[in-house]
């Protein structure tokens, strides 16, 4: 499975400031996810990030709140933006398995975010 | 009705019990079925895809009721490393799993 990282590993803000959460794989990969898990809460998927293209949101979220970037086919960035203390969660990215399959997903260790 | 369903538990067993976890699931047309495992402050990872045959993986079985739209996970000998939260994951036509919240296991001696 792909080695990812996330930068930052956890991080305080205020509310009104905006974070931008890097996500790094170590090898190629077609589709990466940006997921939130909010205490006691499942896995939520904000959006699905292709190269070359615009990020597709799920219900409820958007792109002037959640912007994504996707420059390249390791490396992608979620900001969240105007930030409130509902946005306190993890932010997880993650990334179809080896074989290009979707519904395998491999995680990285998550931003931990807390808004004050 | 949520999509996919578990009951969060916690789950408080003896260290070598056997124990069970449901997961229903709202789509009758879903297509794939896989368990996670979570450890506390960390990333969920994969622990066993969910054949519609069953399949077994050392301590650990997974088994898929599609007539009753469930997905269980047993773990026999329960060991205190097995403490941790397990997510279920079910795909329909996107192919995206959509997860449950978890069910959380504490092993105890």
């Amino acid at each position: 499975s792909a080695v990812i990282s996330q930068k930052p590993s956890r991080d305080i803000c205020q509310r009104g400031t905006s974070l931008t959460i890097q996500c790094q794989v170590d090898s190629q990969v077609t589709m990466m996810f940006w997921y939130r898990q909010q205490p006691g809460q499942s896995l939520t998927l904000i959006a699905t990030a292709n190269q070359g293209s615009e990020a597709t949101y799920e219900s409820g979220f958007v792109i002037d709140k959640f912007p994504i970037s996707r420059p390249n086919l390791t490396f992608s960035t979620l900001t969240v933006s105007n930030m409130s203390p509902e946005d306190s969660s993890i932010y997880l990215c993650s990334v179809e398995d080896s074989w290009g399959r979707r519904d395998t997903q491999y995680f990285g260790p998550g931003t931990r975010l807390t808004v004050l | 009705r949520k999509e996919v369903e578990q009951d969060p538990g916690p789950f408080n067993v003896p260290e070598g019990a056997t124990v069970a976890f449901n997961c229903t699931y709202s789509n009758s047309a879903s297509q794939s079925f896989f368990w996670y495992r979570q450890d506390c402050r960390k990333e969920p990872k994969l622990l066993m895809s969910v054949y519609s045959s069953g399949n077994e993986d050392g301590r650990f079985t997974a088994q898929l009721n599609r007539a009753s739209q469930y997905i269980s996970l047993l773990i026999r000998d329960s060991k205190l490393s097995d403490s941790a939260t397990y997510l279920c994951a079910v795909t329909t036509g996107s192919y995206i799993p959509t997860f449950g919240r978890g069910t959380s296991l504490i092993v105890h001696p």
